[in-house]
């Protein structure tokens, strides 16, 4: 069965330090993996995904995501962390062989909290 | 700029009243999502829809009903509320076909039901 976990509920990490979001997955066939971000009181907002192509995906303010297949990870990083990120980060992923199946599966969420 | 526009951000119901939460989007997207979000059980899928009248049940459809007239809106009903549907509602929108697409989300609702 196709799943996504996020196994740290909460990140902590100081202004300036390089920041990681962990993500695996499971699916059957390559995935197209997606990471969104949901501020205080806000929708969620979409940062970046991969779909094929270059492992190293670059991504909304300033945050990046390596896909590595063999590990079946998609981690979440940004080289130098602000307050402003603080955030919670969803993972999520669709399985390229569910047939005509539009549903994404979501990842339970990382709360990332940045201190100054 | 994709823009979805949800009916209420704040909505305070009793239990057994129907509820109705609007979506609108304005970037012409077939799919259309209405998902729940509660603290530590994360995004999960109420009902989705591929296009005009057409709907599918996600995960999580007991308790509600979807309505797909037009294009740009996609409308949630709860048929008699009840306390366990107090929840974050967000709506989400995206292209076509195209499985790789992104969806967008709505600034979401968030339904007290008492």
């Amino acid at each position: 069965a196709q799943s996504v976990a996020q196994p740290e509920d909460q990140v902590n990490v100081a202004e300036g330090n390089p920041l990681t979001v962990k993500c695996t997955y499971s699916v059957s066939g390559n995935p197209y993996l997606f990471w969104y971000v949901q501020y205080p009181n806000r929708g969620l907002q979409f940062l970046l995904k991969y779909i094929t192509g270059d492992n190293l995906v670059k991504g909304s303010y300033g945050f990046e995501a390596e896909f590595n297949k063999s590990q079946t990870s998609f981690h979440l990083k940004k080289p130098s962390a602000l307050v402003s990120d603080s955030a919670l980060y969803f993972c999520a992923v669709r399985d390229p062989n569910a047939g005509n199946n539009r549903k994404l599966i979501w990842g339970l969420g990382t709360s990332l909290a940045v201190n100054p | 700029d994709v823009k979805v526009t949800q009916s209420s951000r704040y909505l305070v119901k009793r239990t057994g009243e129907k509820v109705f939460l609007e979506c609108v989007q304005d970037m012409d997207h077939e799919n259309m999502f209405w998902y729940r979000q509660d603290p530590g059980l994360g995004l999960r899928l109420i009902y989705f829809s591929y296009d005009v009248k057409m709907k599918e049940k996600g995960d999580i459809p007991e308790g509600y009903s979807v309505s797909r007239e037009k294009k740009e809106r996609f409308s949630l009903i709860l048929e008699s509320a009840s306390t366990n549907q107090t929840s974050m509602y967000l709506c989400a929108s995206s292209l076509g076909q195209v499985y790789t697409d992104t969806q967008y989300f709505g600034p979401g609702t968030r339904l007290t039901v008492l």
